[in-house]
């Protein structure tokens, strides 16, 4: 079955660090890939995703590739502000029409002032 | 995307109790998802549903426990039955914007806790 992994956490980082998250994924076919953002108190928001390998999501400074050979989805951001202190979830798709999402465990980012 | 409201958006029960969890979409949509987020875990599927037919339920998920209502395209409920403790989680619903469409947008949850 579909399985979405991602590295281990919580994560603290100084403001304006660099920031990966890592997240690897084991899927037949060709799924969709997504990040997922949860800031404290709210519901899930979607950040960014990539249908087909070697497309890249962007938004609000993130990044990530979707990488078939390696099966990976990388999140990255140059600078990071305290107002990214959440917990980023990666996720992928099936192909079709079910839509079915299988998230990983999700990381909780903390950047400090 | 599509905007989405859950009611409540937080409730207290006492054990073997039911709660009834609305979800209401600011536009049609064809599929509804439920999902369960247990304290500090990620989100796990409990069901489809899809207007005009049966919800579909994951492995580890029952009707008898977890009713679904989809009586149109902006609306769904899920009801937690005969609730217990380890029941306490944050409850999500989530649309998919078109048939074919891969990418589901979340409401804002509802926390539940069971006492």
């Amino acid at each position: 079955g579909n399985s979405v992994t991602q590295m281990e956490g919580p994560v603290t980082l100084s403001e304006e660090a660099f920031l990966t998250i890592n997240c690897t994924y084991t899927a037949t076919g060709y799924p969709s890939l997504f990040w997922y953002v949860q800031y404290p108190g709210e519901g899930l928001q979607l950040l960014l995703k990539a249908t087909k390998a070697d497309d890249k999501g962007s938004n609000k400074g993130f990044e990530a590739t979707y990488r078939k050979e390696t099966t990976s989805f990388h999140l990255e951001k140059g600078s990071v502000q305290v107002s990214d202190s959440a917990v980023y979830f990666c996720a992928l798709s099936d192909a079709g029409a079910n839509s079915k999402l299988t998230f990983g465990k999700g990381i909780t980012l903390s950047v400090r002032p | 995307s599509a905007v989405i409201s859950q009611k409540p958006s937080r409730d207290i029960c006492q054990r073997g109790t039911s709660l009834t969890i609305q979800c209401q979409v600011d536009s049609q949509v064809t599929m509804m998802f439920w999902y369960r987020q247990q304290p500090g875990q990620s989100l796990t599927l409990i069901a489809t549903a899809n207007q005009g037919s049966e919800a579909t339920y994951e492995s580890g998920f029952v009707i008898d426990k977890f009713p679904i209502s989809r009586p149109n395209l902006t609306f769904s409920t899920l009801t937690v039955s005969n609730m217990s403790p380890e029941d306490s989680s944050i409850y999500l619903c989530s649309v998919a914007t078109g048939t074919y469409t891969d990418t589901q947008y979340f409401g804002p949850g509802t926390r539940l806790t069971v006492l």
